[in-house]
């Protein structure tokens, strides 16, 4: 069994502040972790995953994101906010890759970053 | 790229109809979704397939059915639309990660 926490379901920042978005799973198997953004009317696409290895994962747009297994989570990061960051993002969590689309997905938070 | 390609972005049906939507991928992935998403619940898987004429249940299949007679199309249909189907339904496939679909609004009145 598997769960995803999103802590926050809005977050607002200032443009050029740090963006903290953060997550929390539970996963009976070790976990492969995925963060998405959503985009208005629009689908969800990728923006980094985990699977093994290194724990600091890089995406796109300047997005990044450390799973922490002693504390189950797996925040996403960007140093400095932009204003087309404004967006919903999903952190999803599965049980292996082969299983991604059977992830289970956080109820979202809506990022807003103001001028 | 992977193109995912949902065949309507908005739809607005009457109660009682019955409703497809269709998906079609151009990869060759055997792994196809439907989710629906609605706010504060996220994503809520409704029917997955791992091969054609394969299915099955995912969290919220009530009300629901699909068809996959081609790989690279996968269908969800709403048997007798009803108002609490309004929602965005996205469609996924899947290789490493999943790639979704730009999603269909529908509106049952």
């Amino acid at each position: 069994a598997q769960s995803v926490t999103q802590l926050g379901s809005h977050v607002s920042v200032s443009e050029g502040a740090l963006v903290l978005l953060r997550c929390n799973y539970s996963s009976s198997v070790p976990p492969y972790l995925f963060w998405y953004v959503q985009y208005p009317n629009q689908g969800l696409q990728l923006l980094l995953k985990y699977t093994t290895g290194a724990t600091l994962v890089k995406g796109i747009n300047g997005f990044e994101a450390e799973f922490k297994k002693s504390e189950t989570s797996f925040h996403l990061t960007k140093p400095s906010a932009h204003m087309s960051d404004a967006a919903e993002y999903f952190c999803a969590v599965s049980a292996g890759v082969t299983n991604a689309g059977k992830s289970t997905f956080g109820d979202g938070t809506t990022l807003t970053v103001k001028p | 790229d992977v193109k995912v390609t949902q065949s309507s972005r908005y739809l607005v049906k009457r109660t009682g109809e019955k409703v497809f939507l269709e998906c079609v991928q151009d990869m060759d992935h055997e792994n196809m979704f439907w989710y629906r998403q609605d706010p504060g619940l996220g994503l809520r898987l409704i029917y997955f397939s791992y091969d054609v004429k394969m299915k099955e249940k995912g969290d919220i299949p009530e009300g629901y059915s699909v068809s996959r007679e081609k790989k690279e199309r996968f269908s969800l249909i709403l048997e007798s639309a009803s108002t609490n189907q309004t929602s965005m339904y996205l469609c996924a496939t899947l290789y490493t990660e999943a790639f979704f679909g730009q999603g269909t609004r529908l509106t049952v009145v």
